[in-house]
Formats: structure tokens, C-alpha cells, sequence
């Protein structure tokens, strides 16, 4: 069965840590994986897709098969990095094609 | 400005009432979808659709139901049937097939049965 696992539902770290949230997955197809992030009385917004192997202020994310995850990472978090982020792997399959699957998410606090 | 609305934001309902929730969206995508949103339980698919017309359940779908008459509407009614309404729902879109760019989501609507 397609899953999407965040272990944690809090991560706090001080401003200027390492920051890495944890995302596994669960899928017998191809997997096409995204990270949502939504910011206090904000939207929920896209933030980075493995696809594109791009960098969205300053986080970035490595998909590995063979560990079947998705970890979203920075170097250095900013206060401002504070939010709630969701991980979603999009299925692809007879009637689900294009619906992404959510984790249950993971609370990001950064202290400062 | 391209986006997606929901309406209304805040939304209070008696119980054994139905309510309907509004979701438009003028990005021209062929995709919507509704789900809840809950504390500690992520977000869970209620219904989806991929073209007019058509719509499938999702994961949650008891206790609701939805229509979708036009590609810009996608609204979504909250049963006396659904037994545990007080959520927070979130609409969402997508162009289909392969090459999407992920989901554009509405600001949601705060349901509260009183």
C-alpha cells in the first residue's frame, strides 16, 4: 500500500543548526516526491519537488530509492523556517493518477 | 491573479444541518480535490476530481458529497451524515498528467459545529 511516514511531529532546533525532517515512503511505482511547507495563517505552499533537484531557501532533498526516503534538509535554519511541513508522494495509478499521498507532518520550531 | 478561493473562511454549522463549502479556481486545471485537515493526522482525501463531470472518493469521503458542473467549481457539502465535521478543509488543483507541478491549495475553511 502507498504511505508517506514523518516519525517526528516536532522537530525544534536552534537558530543557525542543522536541520533534517525525516520522510519515508511506501510505493511500488515510480516515486514522484514533494514537500509542502505552510507558515502561521498561511496557505499551504509547495516547496520543493525531487524532479526538479532544486534549492528553495536553502532546503534541499535527495531522493534514495534504496532507503525509500525523501529527508528534507538545511544547513544553517532561521527562525523564519518555522512551519509545519508535510511530505507527498504522488501516485500514479488506474483512477488515483496525479493524487498525492500527505505524511502526517512535521512541526518545525526554531529557536533562537 | 491566477489562484484558488475558498469561501467562506469561517463556518459554523448546528448539527443535523448541511453545509456547503465553496472552491474556485481560475488556473485552468483539469484536477481538484478536497481534503481535511486535522492535528496530528495530516491531510486526508475526501473526494477528487479530474475532469467535469466526474469525481471519485477518497479516503474519507463518508458523510460527504461534491459536484463538479464546471472545470472552475469544485464545491463540497458536509453531511448530517459525517459524524466528527469539525475540521479544517482544504481545497486544492492540478494540471493532470505527466509533467504536473504539484498541487495549488485554497486558504481552507474552518468548519465548526455548534
Amino acid at each position: 500500500a502507498q504511505r508517506v511516514t514523518q516519525p517526528e511531529k516536532l522537530l525544534s532546533v536552534f537558530k543557525g543548526a542543522p536541520v533534517e525532517l525525516k520522510c519515508n515512503y511506501s510505493y511500488s511505482g515510480s516515486p514522484e516526491l514533494f514537500w509542502y511547507v505552510q507558515y502561521s495563517r498561511q496557505r499551504l505552499q509547495l516547496l520543493l519537488r525531487h524532479i526538479s533537484r532544486e534549492s528553495i531557501k536553502g532546503f534541499t532533498a535527495d531522493l534514495n530509492k534504496g532507503e525509500t526516503s525523501f529527508h528534507l534538509k538545511k544547513p544553517f535554519a532561521q527562525e523564519e523556517d518555522s512551519a509545519m511541513y508535510y511530505c507527498a508522494l504522488r501516485i500514479d495509478d488506474g483512477g488515483s493518477q496525479g493524487n498525492l499521498i500527505f505524511g502526517k507532518g512535521t512541526k518545525l520550531s526554531v529557536k533562537p | 491573479d491566477g489562484g484558488i478561493t475558498q469561501s467562506p473562511k469561517y463556518l459554523f454549522r448546528k448539527e443535523g444541518q448541511n453545509v456547503t463549502l465553496s472552491c474556485e479556481q481560475n488556473l485552468n486545471h483539469d484536477a481538484m480535490y478536497w481534503y481535511r485537515q486535522d492535528p496530528g493526522q495530516g491531510l486526508r482525501l475526501i473526494y477528487y476530481s479530474q475532469i467535469v463531470n466526474d469525481f471519485q472518493k477518497g479516503d474519507i469521503a463518508e458523510g460527504y458529497s461534491v459536484s463538479r458542473e464546471k472545470k472552475e467549481s469544485f464545491p463540497l457539502t458536509v453531511t448530517s451524515a459525517q459524524k466528527n465535521p469539525t475540521a479544517f478543509y482544504l481545497c486544492a488543483s492540478s494540471t493532470t498528467g505527466t509533467g504536473t507541478y504539484g498541487y495549488t491549495f485554497g486558504s481552507g475553511t474552518r468548519l465548526t459545529v455548534v
